[in-house]
């Protein structure tokens, strides 16, 4: 079983000022990582997902996520927002080839 | 693009009522899913289907059924609506057996039963 932790449930931020989502993970055996952003009155969207190799992948609007195994944690993090990126973010990890469990959700609101 | 699309985007109910939530996805995905997002809860999952007529449970079925009668569609049935199922639900599709399961998402039906 597995299982996601999400440790901050909002996040308010300045424009133009870097973010931080933080994500931890519980599993016994090798998982794939996701990190999925919901704008409002929308559906899920893939932001960013980790499969394998190298642990740090990116985004295409500048959001990067780092996999650490011995801290089993998969934290996004942006260098500077944009008022766009008001959203919530859900962190998702998987195990086989079908489930995803899912963390409870941040919130980021971001104020010029 | 992967396209999902779910019947409606607000639906009100009352009590007892039978509710039917529909679900489509138009790239031949095997995989189908229902969730329900609730605040503080993230998504959890009520049933998923892997193929045309099978089903598996999630981790929330209480209360819920589900058909899938042709592949691209996937229903999602409450027999007797009650306020405690008030919720926003969410239907996703995707490929098993090709890699890391990437779930495509509609847009999402929010439910409420008064």
């Amino acid at each position: 079983a597995q299982s996601v932790t999400q440790l901050d449930s909002q996040v308010p931020v300045f424009e133009e000022a870097p973010v931080e989502l933080r994500c931890n993970y519980s599993s016994s055996v090798s998982v794939y990582l996701f990190w999925y952003v919901q704008y409002p009155n929308q559906g899920l969207q893939l932001l960013l997902k980790y499969l394998s190799g190298s642990t740090l992948v990116e985004s295409i609007n500048g959001f990067e996520a780092e996999f650490n195994k011995s801290q089993t944690s998969f934290h996004l993090r942006k260098p500077s927002v944009h008022i766009s990126d008001t959203a919530e973010y859900f962190c998702a990890v998987s195990s086989n080839d079908y489930k995803l469990s899912f963390g409870a959700g941040t919130t980021v609101t971001v104020r010029a | 693009d992967v396209k999902v699309t779910q019947s409606s985007r607000y639906l009100v109910k009352r009590t007892g009522e039978k509710v039917f939530l529909e679900c489509v996805q138009d790239m031949d995905h095997e995989n189908m899913f229902w969730y329900r997002q609730d605040p503080g809860l993230g998504l959890r999952l009520i049933y998923f289907s892997y193929d045309v007529k099978m089903k598996e449970k999630g981790d929330i079925p209480e209360g819920y059924s589900v058909s899938r009668e042709k592949k691209e569609r996937f229903s999602l049935i409450l027999e007797s609506a009650s306020t405690n199922q008030t919720s926003m639900y969410l239907c996703a599709s995707s490929v098993p057996g090709q890699g890391p399961p990437e779930q495509f998402f509609g847009p999402g039906t929010r439910l409420t039963v008064l």
